[in-house]
């Protein structure tokens, strides 16, 4: 157990819907990073929370956003969703943000666009 | 910027023998690399990682990996494959962003299935 959270383990959906998936750290953790898992991209990175603020942006389509809650805590919101969406999203944390800290990651949230 | 290539998407070796993965980055400056396992339905969990000091760096269930600089290679061994073994195997490196935030950039990932 990785102790990184992620709510829900499932989701299934229509294209043009909005969806918000949600992603607890590890206790202590301060980095939050999200990730995009499909079999044709492969693992891409999506962007990345340090304390509550931004600190990188990958292959983040701009009709998904994300946030970092005072709680730290973090939602990744995907919108007007297209069939091209379907993936395992993954959230992972990191007790800092520089280079070399390793990344926990939780289970995934399974997304499916019909 | 950093890039990853693992030779070999899929990687297939009898139970008890050597499990051999290939992994080569590219990078300006001394880097940061990793490796993790990826078992089905679940998230990646880190095998091991390099930053600096010993070349040869030990990890979890009996793996490990050695930093060849001249090569530009962190490729992962482990002596004899047990089936818990089979999995998705991804080999990763890391640089300071702009911001100085860790961006961590992932291989393709190798499938490895273990032969009874």
């Amino acid at each position: 157990d990785s102790g990184v959270t992620q709510t829900p383990k499932h989701l299934i959906t229509a294209t043009g819907q909005r969806v918000t998936l949600r992603c607890s750290p590890r206790s202590g953790d301060l980095s939050v990073y999200w990730y995009q898992q499909s079999l044709d991209q492969g693992l891409q990175f999506l962007i990345q929370y340090y304390n509550g603020e931004e600190r990188a942006k990958g292959n983040i389509l701009e009709r998904f956003s994300a946030q970092q809650f005072p709680d730290l805590h973090s939602e990744l919101n995907l919108s007007s969703l297209e069939l091209g969406d379907s993936a395992l999203y993954f959230c992972a944390s990191s007790l800092g943000q520089g280079v070399g800290s390793p990344l926990h990651f939780g289970n995934g949230t399974r997304l499916t666009v019909t | 910027a950093q890039s990853v290539t693992q030779l070999g998407s899929h990687v297939s070796v009898s139970e008890g023998a050597l499990v051999l993965l290939r992994c080569n980055y590219s990078s300006s400056v001394p880097p940061y690399l990793f490796w993790y396992v990826q078992y089905p339905n679940q998230g990646l969990q880190l095998l091991l990682k390099y930053t600096t000091g010993a070349t040869l760096v030990k990890g979890i269930n009996g793996f490990e990996a050695e930093f060849k600089k001249s090569e530009t290679s962190f490729h992962l061994t482990k002596p004899s494959a047990h089936m818990s073994d089979a999995a998705e195997y991804f080999c990763a490196v890391s640089e300071r962003g702009q911001t100085g935030a860790n961006n961590l950039f992932f291989g393709t990932g190798t499938r490895l299935t273990v032969i009874p």
